[in-house]
């Protein structure tokens, strides 16, 4: 049984450089979800997916990030103009939409630093 | 809106001592999940259980055990005979079960306690 995958594990870059992250739910889930985890805080909802529809953006979100889901398969969070506070873990999650809808598998995280 | 309170930032303890991490929760439905997840510092989510608010009876796991109590809306976590491997930050976590076209498909989560276990 494959997890939810997430690329790169680790990603350093410079301020104001665009960044993108990848997030492979488990094959058979339609809801995937991004989240932000900032240095001594819990995980923040970014925004959510049921299949290729964004269903919500949380305020978090700001217009420098985008995030895809194009074939209702695959993710992709992308951050544009990185900023020093955009340096945090991002978290993808992955869900079935029945009554295990809340049941979020989470990959491993994409942890950002930027410099 | 819901909110998770983990009320203890940092906990220290020595191996082989008992150690309850305290979570409180703020939500005006009647029936939702909670949660507890370990996160070691190597940073991925470690799922560890879910309870339903409609389940108060509380659960042993091996060293591990959870104090569900609705009157108080508390879900407290004990680790019994603290390992050094039990370091990390345990996050409690609460979502709502249903779609109303609301924020009731995301989970709350609390800020963690990071457990120090001492050898």
């Amino acid at each position: 049984d494959t997890g939810v995958s997430q690329d790169p594990r680790h990603k350093i870059t410079k301020r104001g450089q665009n960044v993108t992250f990848r997030c492979d739910p488990i094959s058979e889930h339609n809801r995937l979800y991004w989240y932000r985890q900032t240095l001594g805080q819990g995980p923040e909802f970014l925004t959510y997916f049921q299949n290729e529809a964004q269903l919500e953006k949380s305020r978090l979100l700001s217009d420098r990030f985008s995030a895809e889901r194009p074939k209702g398969s695959f993710s992709t969070l992308e951050i544009q103009r990185t900023e020093q506070g955009d340096s945090a873990m991002y978290l993808c999650a992955s869900s079935l939409e029945n009554g295990q809808a809340r049941f979020q598998h989470f990959g491993d995280g994409t942890r950002l630093s930027i410099l | 809106a819901q909110k998770v309170t983990q009320a203890q930032t940092e906990i220290s303890v020595v191996e082989k001592e008992d150690v309850t991490l305290d979570c409180v929760y703020e939500t005006r439905d009647t029936t939702y999940y909670l949660f507890w997840y370990k996160q070691p510092p190597s940073g991925e989510l470690v799922f560890l259980i879910r309870r339903n608010s409609f389940d108060e009876q509380n659960e042993i796991s091996g060293r591990y055990s959870w104090n569900f109590q609705k009157s108080t809306s508390s879900f407290n976590f004990t680790i019994t005979a603290s390992q050094v491997v039990d370091s990390a930050v345990y996050f409690c976590a609460l979502i709502l079960p249903w779609d109303s076209g609301g924020s009731n498909y995301k989970l709350t989560f609390g800020k963690g306690t990071l457990l120090t276990v001492n050898p």
